[in-house]
């Protein structure tokens, strides 16, 4: 079983669409939870850290649930910018200078 | 924010060579790097982690002897591929840490390396 996993992909949605993320993790010691964004050919970039209360950036809210081990993304009103890979990211520190793992990605086509 | 730089951006390069590909924090002391790879549409996999002044720390599967990693300086790393294979054809990614940059992981943009 792979350490994080994420929802299969790609999703495809019109501009202003809402869309959701999930990802799971199967270390219970994980201590911080990340969603990064990476485009085509490029390094992945911190979209957001994610906490145990919920917390919003704009159109992206972040939620987790360590009882479950479940971590989600929820975009709204999604742009054409929007159009990435989604990758969910556990730690198992409390800050990011431990062990990041990444799962697989969930990639995002938003269309016209 | 802090920024990491990686050079070459891209290479091709013959089976049997060696290549080295340099990641450098510019305007932080990076007492941490972390050496990734990613092969196309999986996920980025942790190859190493190394510490300025120490050995290399490897992930279980990854060939010590043949992904050489130095960290010299607080400033530099450098990963060579030897003996390159094509197989070893993939997109490989630095990050950088420090206190300075409080902790946070800071990527590189990644060095493309094609083996023919």
């Amino acid at each position: 079983r792979k350490e994080v996993e994420q929802d299969p992909g790609p999703f495809n949605v019109p501009e202003g669409a809402t869309v959701a993320f999930n990802c799971t993790y199967s270390n219970s010691a994980s201590q911080s939870f990340f969603w990064y964004r990476q485009d085509c050919r490029k390094e992945p970039k911190l979209l957001m850290s994610v906490y145990s209360s919920g917390n919003e950036d704009g159109r992206f809210t972040a939620q987790l649930n360590r009882a479950s081990q479940y971590i989600s993304l929820l975009i709204r009103d999604s742009k054409l910018s929007d159009s990435a890979t989604y990758l969910c990211v556990v730690n198992s520190f409390y800050n990011q200078g431990g062990k990041l793992i990444f799962g697989q990605g969930t990639e995002l086509s938003v269309k016209p | 924010g802090a920024v990491v730089s990686q050079h070459p951006s891209w290479v091709i390069c013959k089976s049997g060579t060696s290549v080295k590909i340099e990641c450098r924090s510019l305007d932080f002391q990076a007492t941490t790097m972390f050496w990734y790879r990613q092969f196309p549409k999986q996920s980025l996999m942790l190859m190493a982690t190394s510490n300025e002044g120490s050995k290399a720390t490897y992930e279980q599967g990854v060939e010590k002897d043949k992904f050489l990693i130095n960290h010299a300086s607080l400033t530099l790393s450098t990963l060579t591929v030897t003996s390159a294979h094509p197989e070893d054809s993939s997109f490989y990614i630095c990050s950088a840490s420090g206190r300075e940059a409080s902790y946070e992981q800071y990527f590189g943009p990644g060095t493309r390396l094609t083996v023919t």
